[in-house]
């Protein structure tokens, strides 16, 4: 089983809808979780951190499950730009070794 | 000002040639990394340095050795390159202790072996 796992996609998103997905992680240790951003042959980039309580950044809103051992992103209103893949990034204990999902792919139409 | 850059962006060569990709920072980090990515798109750690110590040595085949002559720069060579080794290679840096779980990406090289 990978260390975290993410459903491929893509997402087909009309332009304005609301899309959300899954990352599920397997070491139950795993301390810090995150959404990093991948557009086309570029790099990946911060999106947002994701805590414990849930956090909002603007049309994008992170959730954690620990009992559960997920992490969830939802993006509303969305917008022709957010199409990209989205990898779920969880951190263990021991240093700054961040484990990456595969990612999802979301494309979103007009 | 490019924060984390890389050279080559492009690398094409034969089997069994040796290559170096070359790696800095401007963002005064004291953590570089080294990931591969795949042609099934999943970004796997190889290697990481804090302050030119080498601290996280993943699975990696010897042939590929990371040199760090500074904090700012981490260099990778890899030996008798090998089919399985096309990929893109990105590096990375973040501080630890300041936001240390975001690492900054440079924009990759990507290695095709023939």
């Amino acid at each position: 089983r990978k260390e975290v796992e993410q459903d491929p996609g893509p997402f087909n998103v009309p332009e304005g809808a609301t899309v959300a997905f899954n990352c599920t992680y397997s070491n139950s240790a795993s301390q810090s979780f995150f959404w990093y951003r991948q557009d086309c042959r570029k790099e990946p980039k911060l999106l947002m951190s994701v805590y414990s309580s849930g956090n909002e950044d603007g049309r994008f809103t992170a959730q954690l499950n620990r009992a559960s051992q997920y992490i969830s992103l939802l993006i509303r209103d969305s917008k022709l730009s957010d199409s990209a893949t989205y990898l779920c990034v969880v951190n263990k204990a021991a240093g700054n070794k961040l484990t990456f999902g595969g990612g999802t792919r979301v494309l979103v139409k007009p | 000002d490019t924060a984390v850059s890389q050279t080559p962006k492009y690398l094409v060569t034969q089997m069994g040639n040796d290559k170096s990709i070359k790696c800095e920072q401007n963002l005064g980090h004291d953590t570089m990394y080294w990931y591969k990515q795949d042609s099934k798109k999943f970004l796997k750690i190889m290697f990481s340095y804090n302050n030119k110590e080498l601290i996280i040595n993943e699975t990696v085949p010897n042939r590929f050795s990371p040199k760090s002559p500074d904090k700012a720069h981490l260099n990778l060579h890899i030996n008798s390159l090998e089919l399985g080794d096309s990929a893109v290679y990105f590096c990375a840096s973040s501080q630890v202790g300041v936001s240390s779980y975001e690492q900054y990406f440079g924009p990759g090289t990507r290695l095709t072996v023939t």
